[in-house]
């Protein structure tokens, strides 16, 4: 247990359902972070959120759409997915703010999506 | 925009070999962090880097932040098969905020025991 828990932990969807992601983190960081990892590609990060306010949206498609009621927990809903879209969606949180400006990230286990 | 290269993709050892993996940034980085994901798993912060030219040492890992801080190394001595994984190395453009966190495509280290 990273205390970041992610629900759930695989998802298999069609590509006209709509589904959400959850993400809860029990360390009292500050942010908290999407990241889509596929396979043979880097880790993409696709939202960031700080003190609840997003604060970067890195090109992502609008059938992703991220929600962050208060620091501790994160949503990803989505909607009319591509099997494209089939990855291990990551999330994270982490303390900014720190002297050395160092920024770490503990990521929750993941969730799976297959979109068929 | 930035791009951050580990090479190589993909590593086979004998248990007992060594092992080492490098990262290049292709613009100057505030600090680097390196995280390591075991098969199945999600990646979990190893070490930071944040000075010029600095070297960490955790047990048989070694840890190198290049003097222009473009480039580290991660170096694993007498590798043991709980070494098997896949090692990231991250960080932000040193223009760019510290949460912009790039990572590398990663190395996939297997080991044969």
């Amino acid at each position: 247990e990273t205390g970041v828990t992610q629900t759930p932990r695989h998802l298999v969807m069609g590509m006209t359902n709509k589904k959400s992601l959850k993400c809860e983190q029990h360390l009292g960081h500050n942010a908290m972070y999407w990241y889509k990892q596929s396979a043979k590609k880097p880790l993409e990060l696709m939202f960031v959120y700080n003190f609840k306010e997003q604060t970067e949206n890195n090109s992502v498609p609008s059938r992703f759409s991220p929600e962050c009621p208060n620091s501790s927990h994160l949503f990803l809903h989505l909607h009319t997915l591509q099997p494209e879209d089939s990855a291990l969606y990551l999330c994270a949180s982490s303390q900014t703010g720190g002297a050395s400006g160092a920024n770490v990230l503990t990521f929750g286990a993941g969730s799976r999506l297959t979109v068929l | 925009g930035q791009q951050v290269m580990q090479i190589p993709q993909y590593q086979h050892v004998q248990e007992g070999e060594d092992f080492t993996t490098y990262c290049n940034s292709s613009t100057t980085l505030s600090n680097i962090q390196w995280y390591k994901q075991r098969p199945g798993g999600h990646p979990v912060f190893l070490i930071q880097l944040v000075k010029s030219g600095e070297v960490k040492k955790q047990k048989r890992l070694t840890f190198q932040f290049g003097e222009a801080k473009k480039n580290s190394s991660l170096h694993i001595t007498a590798t043991q098969t709980t070494d098997v994984g896949t090692y990231f190395c991250a960080g932000p453009p040193l223009i760019q905020g510290a949460q912009k966190l790039v990572f590398g495509q990663g190395t996939r280290l297997t080991i044969n025991p």
